[in-house]
């Protein structure tokens, strides 16, 4: 079964730092290209950033961009989101996802169940 | 930046009735465009991508079409399950960029 695993979320104080990581199983993870999503609550979906299947080309909403880092460890079939510099608009449940083999996206698919991260003094 | 707005914001159909949901892109996306199906407290489920193919094992009651600006989901004919949050979403490789539109609240009539 294809599953992808979120954790690392919580409770952090403004200005403060968080690394979020994303397990994935099921699939040859190093194939893929890999995104994460945020979802502030009660609104809708915001793209957050974008890892190519070798780590090699990364990208980034203007919003989080120079404040997070993508990150993957294809040995480890874990993708990681490392945060920094948190402001309270960063408060969300943050998805990752899988998109296809190359740069020509296939749609996400499957998302994870989500972790929650709270920037809050 | 690519601006997608969803219509309605909330739709209210009864089961057995045909739904359709629109989403329109701020300039064209040719068919890079795809659907998602949220429900509460779950996390988002591909329904459509390229505007018109159907990821697996998504129910045949579920067609996209469109193109370039201008695009729709149809859900054919309502099951319970299907009354939920629906989001659209382009996507463009150079500059990346995957805009979600704001999201369309299907309930029960």
């Amino acid at each position: 079964e294809v599953q992808l695993v979120e954790s690392g979320g919580g409770l952090v104080q403004p200005g403060g730092s968080l690394r979020l990581s994303c397990a994935a199983s099921g699939f040859t993870f190093s194939s893929y290209w890999m995104h994460w999503v945020r979802q502030a609550p009660g609104k809708g979906l915001v793209w957050v950033s974008r890892i190519n299947s070798d780590g090699s080309s990364t990208s980034y909403a203007d919003s989080v961009k120079g404040r997070f880092t993508i990150s993957r460890d294809n040995a480890k079939n874990t993708l990681y989101l490392q945060m920094n510099s948190l402001r309270a608009e960063d408060t969300a449940v943050y998805y990752c996802a899988r998109d296809s083999y190359s740069d020509i996206s296939l749609g996400f698919d499957p998302w994870g169940q989500g972790t929650l991260v709270t920037v809050s003094s | 930046e690519i601006v997608m707005t969803q219509s309605p914001a909330t739709l209210s159909v009864s089961p057995g009735e045909r739904a359709t949901l629109s989403c329109r892109a701020s300039q064209s996306v040719s068919s890079n465009l795809a659907w998602y199906q949220q429900k509460p407290g779950q996390a988002p489920r591909l329904l459509i991508y390229g505007a018109s193919t159907r990821a697996t094992g998504i129910p045949a009651r579920f067609s996209g079409s469109g193109s370039g600006t201008e695009f729709t989901l149809t859900i054919s004919s309502l099951q319970s399950e299907d009354f939920a949050v629906y989001y659209c979403q382009q996507y463009n490789n150079w500059p990346p960029e995957y805009t979600f539109g704001q999201g369309t609240k299907l309930e029960i009539k």
